[in-house]
């Protein structure tokens, strides 16, 4: 299996512009884990789901954040509208059903200018 | 809520044993201890967990104190490709429990 896979790997794009980040879970797993990294708050969880369903997204910072799960294998996390603040690299992880560690992806990092 | 306690950074002369330490004394009696890294630019990776008996793999060493209130990760032989962020982590296992992460400590391997 080649792991989580996110992409882009980069993106630049100015504020104001609706960006879409995506990843692909590990054939098998079922749960889903979205966080963001910077330098100020280190790693933060924004959104978790099971089996395709979000269950905690306390962690998501406002409105113009959103993530789904079209299917068992793949999600997106979008930012409408971007904000330099949003600035920073956007891990997802995958875990198997009921026990086990987390795998992470390389991660999208992201420039709003 | 990380729920644990690490120092910053630490230093590590290359071969030579590396050893990370962990408070956790608010641990609860089912809740496991994990261990991720980060070596720089990449997603961090999963190392090893434990409850109460001390664990070893082929990466390393997992010591977990009798009142689990600490624990310690091992590098038996640290080399410059072990210089990352170690995060300690503390989550109930085989719920939905997620993965919080605390600030970690930054150890730097020395040639």
């Amino acid at each position: 299996d080649a792991g989580v896979i996110q992409s882009p790997r980069h993106e630049v794009t100015e504020m104001g512009q609706e960006v879409t980040l995506r990843c692909k879970l590990i054939s098998g797993h079922n749960s889903l884990f979205w966080y963001r990294q910077t330098m100020m708050r280190g790693l933060e969880l924004l959104i978790y789901f099971n089996n395709n369903v979000p269950i905690d997204d306390s962690g998501m910072p406002e409105d113009r954040f959103s993530a789904k799960m079209p299917n068992a294998s793949f999600s997106t996390l979008k930012i409408q509208p971007s904000e330099p603040r949003d600035s920073a690299v956007y891990f997802c992880a995958s875990r198997p059903h009921g026990e086990g560690e987390a795998f992470f992806g390389q991660g999208t990092r992201l420039t709003v200018v | 809520d990380a729920k644990t306690t690490q120092p910053p950074s630490m230093d590590c002369a290359e071969g030579r044993a590396a050893n990370l330490p962990c408070n956790h004394s608010t641990i609860s009696g089912n809740e496991y201890v994990y261990w991720y890294r980060q070596i720089h630019s990449q997603g961090p990776q999963y190392i090893i967990h434990g409850l109460k008996n001390n664990e070893t793999n082929e990466m390393a060493s997992l010591i977990i104190t009798e009142d689990r209130k600490s624990s310690t990760l091992i590098l038996p032989h640290a080399t410059l490709r072990d210089t990352a962020v170690y995060y300690c982590i503390v989550r109930v296992q085989n719920t939905g429990n997620q993965f919080y992460f605390g600030t970690g400590t930054s150890l730097t391997v020395i040639p």
